[in-house]
């Protein structure tokens, strides 16, 4: 059974609209992150929650906002979509928050920005 | 500001060869190191890491990686692949420091040929 959910896997936008990307981890875990990954830059790391709060955001963008209405739910909102924002999004979990934790990846959606 | 380097985009071998997958990072402080696997339309999956100790860290499936603080590297190793180990690996660091964000090098490719 997988341990963390990704939907939809393959999402198709016109630019200008807004997209959520959801994302459940039932690892337990109580730290997520969504990492993006696209042709044109390696994986990059986006935003990093523990126990529901945000703890770390390298994402220059106020248009990407990520959710967590339940503490194994992490979605992210994107707003004003451009194509530019085309690539995979991760979403990761551990247990614990500290460097040393090991992350466990979802299988990703892939978003296409038209 | 830490930067992680994986010189070899993209490396071919035999089934049986030994490989090596080189990472050098930048970092002026501690970090934690560690290997990711990709295989193709999947999300990552963890190999190893390292912090402190033995150098030589083991991994899943044969693999197994050196740190060296004098050359700023930490490269990845296994004696024998199998076509099952074609994919693209990936080389992480983090900091202890609010060390919650995977900072990942480019990647490189591991083709197995029969």
């Amino acid at each position: 059974d997988p341990k963390i959910i990704q939907k939809p896997k393959y999402l198709v936008a016109v630019t200008g609209s807004e997209k959520i990307l959801i994302c459940e981890q039932y690892l337990g875990h109580n730290a997520m992150y969504w990492y993006r990954q696209s042709a044109k830059k390696p994986l990059e790391f986006m935003f990093s929650y523990s126990y529901q709060k945000l703890m770390d955001n390298q994402t220059a963008s106020s248009r990407f906002q990520p959710q967590s209405s339940k503490k194994n739910h992490l979605d992210l909102q994107i707003t004003a979509l451009k194509p530019d924002d085309s690539a995979t999004y991760f979403c990761a979990s551990s247990q614990g928050g500290q460097g040393d934790a090991e992350q466990f990846f979802g299988p990703g959606t892939r978003l296409t920005v038209l | 500001t830490q930067t992680v380097s994986q010189s070899d985009a993209h490396v071919t071998v035999f089934e049986g060869d030994s490989v090596e997958l080189r990472c050098n990072y930048s970092y002026g402080g501690s970090i934690y190191l560690s290997w990711y696997i990709q295989h193709h339309g999947h999300g990552l999956q963890f190999l190893l890491k390292y912090y402190s100790g033995n150098p030589v860290v083991q991994g899943v499936n044969g693999f197994e990686a050196e740190f060296s603080k004098s050359d700023s590297s930490f490269h990845l190793r296994k004696a024998s692949v199998h076509w099952s180990d074609s994919a693209v690996y990936f080389c992480a660091v983090s900091a202890p420091q609010g060390g919650r964000a995977l900072i990942f090098g480019t990647g490189t490719t591991v083709s197995v040929s029969p």
